[in-house]
């Protein structure tokens, strides 16, 4: 089955600790994405790569920081310096090419530090 | 500064009721525009518009872009409890980024 896996689905860190979020897409898709969303607010970007080796900041990007080594994986590290981290996180991909543009998500991952 | 507004924030109808959700939009280098169901996890696609004027529809729901007045709208007929959920908008970018809207909470009761 093609998808897109995030793991954990929920994780619990204290403050000042550095977490890493994972996401696996089995889809061949050349974008991938993060986003966040708090209650009551829509989805956030925080990373997005368009392909291997490369991402671009999106609008929250202060605190987090990605890697995109494999064109399959793009982790996401909540780093300490993150002030808010709480927060439902969404990973998602896209094939990037003209008339395919809808994106597909992962389960989410719900992060709470306290 | 890219914008995606939703309107209205929440709303709760009787099931059978007709609902239309509401999407506006300021970006710039626009390509598409794209509604999504979420039920408390991922979001599910439900529609892409491209062009102007051209209904999508999918069962009860349909779908239509203005792109000169720039919104689009999204119509829900005989509503049921299933489709409680929050309904997002997002606008497809050149450069392979969406923004999305805030969203809207419908909430169908029986």
């Amino acid at each position: 089955d093609g998808g897109i896996t995030q793991s954990p689905k929920y994780l619990f860190r204290k403050e000042g600790q550095n977490v890493t979020l994972s996401c696996e897409q089995n889809l061949n898709h050349d974008a991938m994405y993060w986003y966040r969303q708090d209650p009551g607010q829509g989805l956030r970007l925080i990373y997005y790569s368009q392909i291997v080796n490369d991402f671009q900041k999106g609008d929250i990007a202060e605190g987090y920081s990605v890697s995109r080594e494999k064109k399959e994986s793009f982790p996401l590290t909540v780093t300490s310096a993150q002030k808010n981290p709480t927060a439902f996180y969404l990973c998602a991909s896209s094939s990037g090419y003209s008339g395919a543009y809808e994106q597909y998500f992962g389960p989410g991952t719900r992060l709470t530090v306290t | 500064e890219d914008k995606v507004v939703q309107s209205p924030l929440s709303l709760v109808v009787h099931e059978g009721d007709t609902v239309t959700l509401n999407c506006s939009y300021e970006v710039t280098n626009f390509r598409s525009l794209l509604w999504y169901k979420q039920e408390k996890k991922a979001p599910t696609f439900l529609f892409m518009l491209t062009s102007s004027g051209i209904e999508k529809k999918s069962g009860r729901l349909s779908s239509i872009l203005d792109k000169k007045e720039l919104f689009s709208i999204l119509n829900i007929t005989a509503t049921q409890t299933g489709d409680s959920a929050v309904y997002l908008c997002a606008v497809y970018l050149i450069g392979n980024q969406f923004y999305f809207g805030t969203g809207t909470s419908l909430t169908v009761i029986p």
